[in-house]
């Protein structure tokens, strides 16, 4: 069974730093790309950032470049996303996802707040 | 950014009538056309892939098409598992954009 889980969020100040993580089991984790996908409160899916299956290719959206690094671990099978300089609008539930036929297995989502 | 228009935003129905969300893309988008449901609590649901494909598992009341910039997720009769949130999104290129999404509620 693909099971994707995600840990490290909860409450940051604005401007410093978080690590998510997302551990993968059920499949072969380095045949697959994988992303973060985002949602904040009472609004819509929102696409973060996309790895290659072997981590050479990286893909962000506008609003996170520079500031977020989606990398992996394929020895771990385990998908992270280092978030720094955070802002109150990062606020949100973050998702991992794996890239098979579309998104096809997500996890269960970590909230991250940034606030004072 | 491609930008993607759903409609309708609401959409109140009964069980066992046949529904249609709609998903216009800003520019052509070559059935590169995803549909995901989201239930109350978070969990997402992949629907449909590359326009009319269903996902593993999926139940077959569920179908997708259309081409260009215009695409339709039909329910052909509806249960109560299917009252959720509705989501298009589109693959044909990066940033991958999502609709803003159609609540499915019971009328």
């Amino acid at each position: 069974e693909v099971q994707l889980v995600e840990s490290g969020g909860g409450l940051v100040q604005p401007g410093r730093s978080m690590k998510l993580s997302c551990a993968a089991s059920g499949f072969t984790f380095n045949n697959y790309d994988m992303a973060w996908v985002c949602q904040a409160p009472k609004k819509g899916l929102e696409w973060v950032a996309t790895i290659s299956y072997d981590g050479s290719s990286t893909y962000y959206r506008d609003s996170v470049k520079g500031r977020f690094t989606i990398s992996r671990d394929n020895a771990k099978s385990t998908l992270y996303l280092q978030m720094d300089s955070l802002r109150s609008e990062d606020t949100a539930t973050y998702y991992c996802a794996r890239w098979g036929y579309a998104w096809d297995y997500w996890g269960q989502g970590v909230m991250v707040t940034v606030s004072s | 950014d491609i930008q993607m228009t759903q409609s309708p935003s609401s959409l109140p129905a009964s069980l066992g009538e046949r529904v249609t969300i709609s998903c216009r893309a800003s520019q052509g988008i070559s059935n590169n056309l995803n549909w995901y449901q989201q239930k109350p609590d978070g969990t997402i649901k992949p629907l449909i892939y590359y326009t009319s494909n269903l996902q593993s598992g999926v139940p077959s009341r569920f179908s997708g098409s259309g081409s260009g910039t215009d695409y339709s997720l039909t329910i052909s009769s509806l249960e109560p598992e299917d009252f959720a949130m509705y989501y298009c999104q589109q693959d044909a290129s990066f940033p991958y954009t999502f609709g803003a999404g159609t609540k499915l509620e019971l009328k």
